[in-house]
């Protein structure tokens, strides 16, 4: 079974300072990987994702994400923290094939400092 | 375009009623998943259901059931709510049939469901 972990219920950090987020996944093969944010009373809104192809993602915001294999992570940054970064943040991953659900880790509050 | 829309924004229900839960998917998107996000968690999969077929089910209790109508639209019905059942549902709809083919989960902004 599928299982995702994100390291840390709660980030603060200070406007301007990188952010990194962590998120380590069980998965008997690499599976998709995603990253959603979600703001007080709204949906989950997609970040980026990794499905095959190149390990460093690109995602909206300035997040970006990186697949590591060997590592089982997928751990999302960005250089440079804003006010409106401050959110809940899903790392989920799903299965490459079949009708196997999207799983998400237990979130990430984000607080940014200013 | 309009995202996934979801109907009531709120509920509040007592013990052992019934509650009807409403999603509308973006326009072109075959498949619709619920998911209930209780408060401070992740949130977890209760059914997909592509072309009115169920493809996937959660680990919930048969209290919980769920159609799709032909223009892709879905219900996610709750019987003798119970106060563990308060969370926030969430409808997501996507291309293609199955959640295994790498295409994102759009969500709604959800449901919020109150049992007192």
């Amino acid at each position: 079974a599928q299982s995702v972990t994100q390291l840390g219920s709660h980030v603060s950090v200070s406007e301007g300072a990188l952010v990194l987020l962590r998120c380590n996944y069980s998965s008997s093969v690499p599976p998709y990987l995603f990253w959603y944010v979600q703001y007080p009373n709204q949906g989950l809104q997609l970040l980026l994702k990794y499905t095959t192809g190149a390990t460093l993602v690109k995602g909206i915001n300035g997040f970006e994400a990186e697949f590591k294999k060997s590592e089982t992570s997928f751990h999302l940054t960005k250089p440079s923290a804003h006010m409106s970064d401050a959110a809940e943040y899903f790392c989920a991953v799903s299965a490459l094939s079949g009708n196997t659900p999207l799983v998400f880790g237990k979130g990430t509050r984000l607080s940014v400092i200013a | 375009d309009a995202g996934v829309t979801q109907s009531p924004t709120h509920l509040i229900k007592t013990r052992g009623q019934q509650v009807t839960l409403r999603c509308s998917p973006i326009s072109g998107h075959k498949s619709v998943s619920w998911y209930q996000q209780v408060l401070g968690q992740g949130p977890q999969f209760i059914f997909q259901y592509y072309e009115k077929e169920e493809r996937g089910r959660g680990n919930f209790p048969d209290r919980f059931s769920a159609r799709q109508f032909p223009n892709y639209s879905s219900e996610l019905n709750v019987n003798a709510l119970l106060l563990g059942d308060s969370a926030l549902y969430l409808c997501a709809s996507s291309l293609g049939s199955g959640q295994g083919n790498g295409q994102p989960q759009h969500f709604g902004d959800g449901t919020r469901l109150s049992i007192l």
